[in-house]
């Protein structure tokens, strides 16, 4: 089981290019998550899944878009980058219960 | 929305006990956490209580939590150096099991 795997860890991206941050889990969750961290500023919830096919919006979502086609992928979509999506993103999943939410390690993007 | 918040930073010596506060502003938890997250890694979750518990104790770590004050703390007693990192209070009141998180405390513990 490697749990919630992200790719890649590392990316810098110019202003207006675009790109998908991968998230995958081997757990079967439902429930799937993309969070942004920045400094001072604790975890932004961007988009939620929970379920294959469903997605809504969270607290930070311009910018950004997901799909949740199969249970086990949510890539999180950035079209424009703009310099305000620097940022650490991390991705989670939980089977229904939130105590068992498990994050993935992360991936550090820079827009410049 | 709810509004999870901590103090920034806590510096503390090896050896003596540290103390992480976090107050929030949502009633409906049904957990709240402790992640712990060390320089350049993802969150861990270290610890975690049910809102009908006033305290849980695992190990080093003791939990406390006042619900009518909202007011939920980390203790860590016999702090080392492989303690430092940032500290996340959060909680699950936002639905769908959504996790709120508080902005973090950085923990420096000096040798």
């Amino acid at each position: 089981n490697a749990g919630v795997t992200q790719t890649p860890k590392f990316r810098i991206l110019k202003i207006g290019q675009s790109m998908t941050l991968q998230c995958t889990q081997d757990m079967n969750h439902n429930y799937m998550y993309w969070y942004r961290q920045d400094p001072g500023m604790g975890l932004k919830l961007i988009y939620y899944s929970v379920g294959a096919g469903i997605t809504d919006k969270g607290e930070v979502p311009n910018g950004y878009n997901v799909s949740r086609s199969t249970t086990e992928d949510f890539p999180l979509r950035l079209e424009l980058a703009a310099p305000s999506q620097t940022s650490v993103y991390f991705c989670a999943g939980s089977p229904g219960q939130s105590s068992e939410t498990r994050f993935g390690s992360g991936t550090r993007l820079t827009v410049v | 929305g709810e509004d999870v918040e901590q103090s920034l930073f806590l510096s503390v010596r090896e050896g003596d006990s540290s103390v992480i506060n976090c107050t929030y502003t949502d009633s409906s938890s049904t957990y709240l956490y402790w992640y712990k997250q060390e320089p350049g890694a993802g969150l861990q979750l270290l610890t975690y209580i049910f809102s009908n518990m006033d305290m849980k104790q695992d190990q080093r770590l003791t939990v406390l939590l006042n619900k009518k004050d909202k007011h939920l703390s980390l203790r860590i007693a016999d702090t080392q150096t492989g303690d430092s990192a940032i500290y996340f209070c959060a909680d699950d009141s936002g639905g769908y099991q959504k996790v709120t998180f508080g902005t973090g405390t950085k923990l420096q513990v000096i040798p």
